[in-house]
């Protein structure tokens, strides 16, 4: 268990249709990040929060959108769903000022029929 | 962040040494050289980091050349559990702006073999 806890651990949803994911960051860490990953392709980052706050984004679709709450948790949400969306998508967590290495979970594999 | 230049894949006999070269011949002098791996469709796991110093843990050693434009992951008894797609990534520890993201690149595959 890493500490980062993703949910769910899959997903199957038709076209068209809205999903959300959501991530716990490991206690402590202040910053979120959520990556994308399709069959055999790279991780692509998609966007990051600090503390409530969006601090990087990516090549994050209009029909994406995410936020991190007063807890802390982050919520990713995909909608107007589309074959190409499946994937494998990983939620992590860094501590203040990102010092140390990343924490991920471990992954929420969305199909989408 | 630095760019890092990886082998796109790599074989090594189990109970071996694996040794993977990473060039970044524009890292800056505040960006460190990090670490991480994936093992088949599970999230990427940090192994290590380091500025210019070698650097050992539990998982594996980095060694850093003086000059600090490459360096090398050693695992020093590949098992087959090792086998995933390694990265290198060179960027800064301390992000004062927070933008502290990472961009993997395609790192090396790495297949140990039994």
């Amino acid at each position: 268990d890493s500490g980062v806890t993703q949910t769910p651990k899959h997903l199957i949803t038709a076209t068209g249709q809205r999903v959300t994911l959501r991530c716990s960051p490991r206690s402590g860490d202040l910053s979120v990040y959520w990556y994308q990953q399709s069959l055999d392709q790279g991780l692509q980052f998609l966007i990051q929060y600090y503390n409530g706050e969006e601090r990087a984004k990516g090549n994050i679709l209009e029909r994406f959108s995410a936020q991190q709450f007063p807890d802390l948790h982050s919520e990713l949400n995909l909608s107007s769903l589309e074959l190409g969306d499946s994937a494998l998508y990983f939620c992590a967590s860094s501590g203040p000022w990102g010092v140390g290495g990343y924490t991920f979970g471990s992954g929420t594999r969305l199909t989408v029929v | 962040d630095a760019k890092t230049t990886q082998p796109p894949s790599m074989d090594c006999a189990e109970g071996r040494a694996a040794n993977l070269p990473c060039n970044h011949s524009t890292i800056s002098g505040n960006e460190y050289v990090y670490w991480y791996r994936q093992i088949h469709s599970q999230g990427p796991q940090y192994i290590i980091h380091g500025l210019k110093n070698n650097e050992t843990n539990e998982m594996a050693s980095l060694i850093i050349t003086e000059d600090r434009k490459s360096s090398t992951l050693i695992l020093p008894h590949a098992t087959l559990r090792d086998t995933a797609v390694y990265y290198c990534i060179a960027r800064p520890s301390v992000s004062m702006n927070r933008d502290d993201k990472i961009i993997f690149g395609k790192g090396t595959r790495l297949h140990i073999l039994p």
